[in-house]
């Protein structure tokens, strides 16, 4: 099992529904959670952050961290064509501070 | 600085030789971190730094791979006798400390570095 998973897509949202991102991940301990977003050919930039159970809201930006499925989301209200990026899902490992990255899921927000 | 600074931007080499890359981190920030993305893949962890120290080595790809850090600052990461396989992109990023749960990464442009 991969440390950090998510799904590839590329995942299609219609401008202005909901999209929906998830990222599972393996080391139990784990309490630091983060969603990049990496436009092409560009660098990461954080969106949010997240270390408690629960929903975290942040503008359009909803994390939600499940600690006892280890699993993590975003949700993006009312999403822009603007939003069309690749979204990485990043867990730092308690054990030894490493933080790692998932693949990452290709969001397209459909004008 | 205002940012974390890499250079160069791109370095196409030929098989065989080595190539040095750069990373000049933000300023005060302590934590310095190495990734590789080959193309439309995820980020691969190399190595990070808190100060000079580099408590964990294992995830260089191979003994060509080697990373320094001085003066708590400046890091280069140097790739010896350079195959195809290493064209990527590579990342560095800073944070105030790699020991604090809640710390973020900043991202650095990257190097895109071409083996011919």
């Amino acid at each position: 099992q991969k440390e950090v998973e998510q799904n590839s897509g590329p995942l299609s949202v219609p401008e202005g529904a909901i999209a929906s991102l998830n990222c599972t991940y393996s080391d139990r301990v784990s309490q630091s959670f983060f969603w990049y977003r990496q436009y092409s050919g560009k660098s990461p930039e954080l969106i949010m952050s997240i270390y408690s159970n629960g929903d975290k809201e942040d503008g359009r930006f909803t994390a939600q961290l499940n600690k006892a499925s280890q699993y993590v989301s975003l949700l993006i209200r009312d999403s822009q064509p603007s939003d069309s990026a690749t979204y990485l899902c990043a867990v730092r490992r308690n054990r030894d501070d490493k933080i790692i990255f998932g693949k990452g899921t290709r969001l397209h927000i459909l004008p | 600085g205002a940012g974390v600074s890499q250079s160069p931007s791109n370095k196409v080499t030929e098989k065989g030789k080595d190539v040095e890359l750069r990373c000049d981190p933000i300023s005060g920030h302590t934590a310095l971190y190495w990734y590789r993305q080959s193309l439309g893949q995820g980020l691969e962890f190399l190595i990070y730094f808190q100060g000079n120290s580099a408590p964990d080595k294992s995830g260089l790809p191979s003994d060509r791979f080697s990373a320094e850090r001085t003066g708590g600052s400046v890091s280069t990461l140097t790739i010896q006798r350079t195959q195809q396989e290493d064209s990527a992109v590579y990342l560095c990023a800073s944070s105030l400390s790699a020991s604090s749960t809640n710390e973020k990464l900043f991202f650095g442009s990257g190097t895109q570095l071409s083996v011919l």
